[in-house]
């Protein structure tokens, strides 16, 4: 069975600074990897996502994401976070089912808080 | 895209009553899905639920404690049955938008019980 981890919890930094957040995956296949962010109220929003080809993916926002199989990773990261970028961040492979959809495994999140 | 809206958006219930929430999609889609969010976790799937066919139920979710009602391709309902404290968490509807977005999932905006 697929799964997910995300190792941190809660991570701080400042407006302006870079961002990584980090994403492991199990799955015995290959894997069709997520990112999505849910603000406070808010539905989860896709970022991007992984399915084949180039192992750098450009999402919205100014986030990307980089495959790398070696390692079951997929870490996503911005170069100059903003304050509206305070959210929580999941991440999560997806396995096809029937009618060509995706049955998602989630990570429990990563909540990013930015200070001015 | 989808436009997806769920009511209640929250609601207190008392323990051994039972909750429906209603989960309603602007255009026509074949497959829902419905998700739980307990405190502090990560989204498991509850089921999938696709029009005209039983809901399909994920391991650890039966039919009794959640039904699921499909009665056309823009409208769901989710019934939290017999409630108790445990029921606590945010429960998402998503809806797979089809081959038109890659079969990207769209999320309503959560539905979050209390249990008391």
């Amino acid at each position: 069975a697929q799964s997910v981890t995300q190792p941190d919890i809660h991570i701080t930094v400042s407006e302006g600074a870079s961002l990584e957040l980090r994403c492991n995956y199990s799955y015995g296949a290959t894997p069709y990897l997520f990112w999505y962010v849910q603000s406070p109220g808010q539905g989860l929003q896709l970022l991007l996502k992984y399915f084949s080809g180039d192992t750098l993916v450009q999402g919205i926002k100014g986030f990307e994401a980089e495959f790398k199989r070696s390692q079951s990773s997929f870490n996503l990261r911005k170069p100059s976070v903003h304050w509206s970028d305070a959210a929580e961040y999941f991440c999560a492979v997806g396995k096809l089912s029937g009618a060509g959809s995706y049955q998602l495994t989630f990570g429990k999140g990563t909540k990013l808080s930015v200070i001015p | 895209s989808a436009v997806i809206s769920q009511k209640p958006s929250r609601d207190i219930c008392q323990r051994g009553t039972s909750l429906t929430i209603q989960c309603q999609v602007d255009s026509q889609v074949t497959m829902m899905f419905w998700y739980r969010q307990q405190p502090g976790q990560s989204l498991t799937l509850i089921a999938t639920a696709n029009q005209g066919s039983e809901a399909t139920y994920e391991s650890g979710f039966v039919i009794d404690k959640f039904p699921i009602s499909r009665p056309n391709l823009t409208f769901s309902t989710l019934t939290v049955s017999n409630m108790s404290p445990e029921d606590s968490s945010i429960y998402l509807c998503s809806v797979d938008g089809g081959a038109g977005t890659y079969n990207e999932q769209f999320f309503g905006p959560g539905t979050r019980l209390t249990v008391l």
